[in-house]
């Protein structure tokens, strides 16, 4: 199976900051790699795609890079509607799995 | 656009089969650049992948899972089906139901299940 160790678990950021949250996979998932975003009590939306593609509608402030075993999501000028939980899953080969997760809240 | 809805009991009790269905509509579920799936995350936890079906061609489940589970297509009904047998209290979670192609992009609302006597 393949692993994805999501770091940080949390962290405190302010609006403006930048922020890198990273999904490291411990196999070549290639660009098998998608984002989510969730804020409390929503269902999660697709932020990325195949490593480093914006799905449709989502800011330009969120970008994605990476292959094969280290990914990582960027938020730049972050804005209050941003705090929220993150996740990375690989859809590489099954069993498919996600990250444990990255909280981002407000310093 | 692609509209899910999943639906199935609130409650079930300990060591009996959890039944949900998922209804899409927007796109058929045939259609060959979609997978169709399951998540689910526990109060407080994350999202943990449940299995993945494409156009009844291939079934993929998580293997802490797969002893318990079934995940099936009805291609007359345009749904997607999921049980879960010998339920205990760590199965209780929101169950979603969503379609991919390349990520998780269309999520159903989600249906809260307990677990419990």
């Amino acid at each position: 199976d393949v692993l994805m160790t999501q770091s940080p678990s949390s962290m405190s950021a302010s609006v403006g900051d930048t922020v890198n949250i990273t999904c490291r996979a411990s196999q070549n998932i290639n660009i098998f790699l998608s984002w989510y975003q969730q804020r409390p009590g929503r269902v999660p939306r697709a932020l990325i795609y195949a490593a480093s593609n914006l799905k449709a509608g989502v800011s330009s402030r969120f970008s994605g890079t990476g292959s094969g075993t280290d990914f990582t999501l960027t938020i730049t000028n972050l804005q209050p509607e941003d705090f929220a939980t993150f996740y990375c899953l690989q859809g590489h080969s099954p069993p498919w799995t996600f990250g444990q997760g990255t909280k981002v809240e407000m310093k | 656009q692609v509209q899910i809805q999943e639906s199935g009991p609130g409650l079930v009790r300990p060591s009996e089969t959890l039944s949900l269905t998922c209804s899409f509509s927007g796109s058929s579920i045939t259609t060959r650049s979609l997978y169709w799936g399951w998540i689910r995350q526990a109060p407080g936890k994350g999202l943990e992948w449940i299995g993945s079906l494409y156009y009844n061609v291939s079934n993929y489940y998580n293997p802490s899972l797969s002893s318990r589970l079934t995940l099936a297509l009805d291609m007359s009904k345009n749904q997607l089906s999921l049980r879960l047998r010998s339920v205990t209290a760590a199965d209780s979670a929101v169950y979603y139901c969503a379609a991919y192609h390349w990520s998780f992009d269309h999520w159903g609302q989600g249906v809260l299940v307990a677990v419990s006597a």
